[in-house]
């Protein structure tokens, strides 16, 4: 199962773009990359996935360098509500038990 | 996710009391899960089930027990509960792997356990 290390905490400013980068060294060809989103007292909520190059959706982008060995997070034009804790996890499809690290404690400031 | 539900939302009990925590959704989906978060922490993973005869142990499955009572239902017991298991346990769905991704799981608010 791949590890993924993220840095623990990050600051940022309303209106800035958020870049959260993980680790995945010995990421399997088999596997995905996940982003999911926690706020306090609440299950975590999926934002983004990825196998390669760059994914976009309506909430965030995910880039992927071709040796996969890591992966950033994109949030565009951050707000106060995006304060949250973010995990980045890689696993592989079928059976499978995913890894959750402590993920990265993100505050927007005003 | 509101289509996922866990109750009781919060329960305070004392050691050696069997609990059992309850899970129900409405997304139809196949597989559930539960985990547990420590403070500080990420989850793991305690228990899943990829269908109703299918249940699997996860990383920390002493201590606990489950049931899958029907496609929407998943319960987990604390058969003699003790302090360390004081936690915040989090149930989960997801829809079966297509095309070689794992689907997006889908999270309920959680269950806030404390033991005395």
């Amino acid at each position: 199962l791949a590890k993924t290390t993220q840095p623990i905490s990050m600051d940022s400013y309303e209106g800035q773009e958020v870049n959260i980068t993980c680790s995945h060294n010995n990421i399997a060809t088999n596997d995905y990359i996940t982003w999911y989103q926690q706020f306090p007292s609440q299950g975590p909520r999926f934002i983004i996935q990825g196998y390669k190059t760059k994914v976009t959706n309506e909430v965030a982008s995910l880039f992927i360098p071709a040796d996969r060995k890591s992966s950033t997070l994109s949030l565009p034009r951050v707000s106060l509500s995006d304060t949250a804790v973010y995990y980045c996890l890689v696993g592989p499809r079928g059976r499978y038990q995913l890894i959750w690290g402590a993920g990265t404690k993100l505050i927007i400031k005003p | 996710d509101a289509d996922v539900t866990q109750t009781p939302r919060n329960r305070i009990t004392k050691t050696g009391k069997r609990i059992m925590l309850e899970c129900s959704q409405t997304k139809g989906h196949d597989r559930m899960y539960w985990y547990r978060q420590d403070p500080g922490l990420g989850l793991r993973l305690i228990y899943y089930s990829f269908d109703v005869k299918d249940i699997n142990k996860g990383e920390i499955s002493d201590g606990y027990s489950v049931s899958r009572q029907a496609q929407a239902k998943f319960s987990l017991s604390l058969e003699s509960a003790i302090p360390n298991q004081t936690a915040l346990y989090f149930c989960a769905t997801s829809d079966r792997s297509t095309g070689g991704s794992n689907q997006p799981q889908h999270f309920g608010d959680g269950t806030r356990l404390s033991i005395l």
